[in-house]
């Protein structure tokens, strides 16, 4: 089946850093969803891509849907303590089937 | 908006109950999912239903599970009889179509001791 890699799996991020996250797929998806996770919550929808090429900004977070259709990735831009959480992306293929996440980036402050 | 209601919260139960899930998608929503996330398997579909139909219940584990959803703002998701390794988090999401993005619900957190 369809399998979506996302990289890293965790990261220590410092206040005021920039941070970086990616997905990759062996298949071609029509639509990138990025959601953030928070702890005892459901996913809750960052960003959606819809065309190959597209930059997409909410607030500090900028999403790209590369030109391949087959990766996408996430920045978060001058992190604060609140960004901490787990990252996943998500893709719908072009039969618009089921969506297919990925395991998930989690992103922790740094002692 | 109220979003995905999923209730209850919090389930714990003893190994061999019955157990059920259940979810108020948003309403005009025409498609609802049903997901079970772990640690070990991250996130997973279990079964969706496109205006209260399943289309795709090939993620249900084994026979143990059922889903229904007799209207279009309810759906429950049943474990008969739950086992311990049935412990996880079950979320319900929501949306319009089946390829437009969902809205998940906060989640149930199932332990079967």
């Amino acid at each position: 089946g369809q399998q979506l890699n996302q990289s890293p799996q965790s990261m220590f991020i410092q206040e005021g850093e920039d941070v970086s996250m990616n997905c990759t797929s062996s298949s071609i998806f029509n639509t990138w969803l990025w959601y953030k996770q928070d702890p005892g919550e459901g996913p809750v929808l960052l960003i959606a891509l819809y065309k190959a090429g597209e930059l997409t900004s909410n607030g500090r977070l900028t999403a790209q849907f590369g030109i391949t259709r087959k990766d996408s990735f996430l920045n978060i831009s001058a992190s604060i303590p609140s960004d901490v959480g787990i990252y996943f992306c998500a893709g719908i293929d072009r039969a618009g089937n089921k969506l297919t996440f990925g395991g998930g980036t989690r992103v922790l402050v740094k002692p | 908006d109220a979003g995905v209601i999923q209730s209850p919260r919090h389930e714990v139960t003893e190994m061999g109950q019955e157990v059920t899930l259940r979810c108020k998608p948003i309403s005009g929503h025409n498609s609802l999912f049903w997901y079970r996330q772990t640690m070990m398997r991250g996130l997973e579909l279990l079964i969706y239903f496109n205006n209260n139909v399943p289309i795709d219940d090939s993620g249900m584990p084994e026979d143990r599970f059922s889903a229904k959803m007799p209207n279009a703002s309810f759906s429950t998701l049943k474990i008969q009889p739950s086992e311990p390794r049935d412990s996880a988090v079950y979320f319900c999401a929501s949306s319009f179509t089946n390829n437009s993005p969902l809205h998940f619900g906060n989640g149930t957190r199932l332990t079967v001791t």
